[in-house]
């Protein structure tokens, strides 16, 4: 199977709080990705995932690759209203990608 | 930057009628793909390309068509359209097969 599991499937939370949403399959991935995708736009890519156990830093959004490569996760640190969005995680395998269904994320201020 | 562009931006149709959702890219990606988005399941692969003359099945396929005559154009054809293809409709390129994609802003389709 595909499946990509995103959890959880909302979170509303006060400006300046820290978070984390998770990416879990039950198998193994080559890569991951994940995007972020604001109302009335498309996706926007925020990095990609390689290596097992692999830690990358984006500014205030830290995220991890599991060790045995079936799982992600992002955490933010002191979240803003600008990080408000749906956050996606990708995988690809054999010419196509496969999408989780997200994780609704509102900052109020 | 155009990047990728999709119009219509929002489309009504009744049942059975058909029309032609248009996408084009200007960075001379080889790979497009059509996904369409549907509240909590995320992106479904419909269609894909991994260049011009060729096209392949995603998941989601039955009821809509590509072709791809040039690297900068990848439309979806609905034939006969149906209320279940309400939906938000994405257009993606990459310079790899593996990504990371480039998305369009999507075309919101409601069929009635």
């Amino acid at each position: 199977t595909q499946l990509l599991e995103q959890s959880p499937q909302f979170l509303s939370i006060q400006e300046g709080e820290n978070l984390t949403v998770y990416c879990n399959s039950s198998s193994v991935f080559s890569s991951l990705q994940w995007y972020r995708q604001e109302p009335g736009e498309g996706p926007v890519l925020l990095v990609t995932v390689v290596t097992g156990g692999e830690v990358k830093k984006l500014k205030r959004l830290t995220f991890q690759f599991g060790d045995a490569r079936k799982d992600s996760s992002l955490h933010i640190t002191a979240a803003q209203p600008g990080d408000t969005g749906l956050y996606l995680c990708a995988r690809y395998n054999f010419n196509k990608f496969y999408f989780g269904s997200g994780t609704k994320l509102n900052v109020k201020p | 930057n155009a990047g990728v562009t999709q119009t219509p931006k929002f489309q009504v149709l009744k049942t059975g009628q058909s029309m032609t959702l248009q996408c084009a890219q200007d960075m001379n990606h080889e790979y497009m793909s059509w996904y369409r988005q549907d509240p909590g399941m995320g992106l479904r692969l419909i269609h894909y390309s991994v260049g011009a003359g060729i096209t392949d099945q995603g998941e989601v396929p039955n009821g809509y068509n590509v072709s791809r005559s040039t690297t900068e154009d990848f439309p979806l054809r609905l034939l006969s359209a149906a209320p279940s293809q309400t939906s938000v409709y994405f257009c993606a390129s990459s310079y790899s097969i593996s990504g990371p994609l480039h998305f369009g802003n999507g075309t919101r389709l409601t069929v009635t």
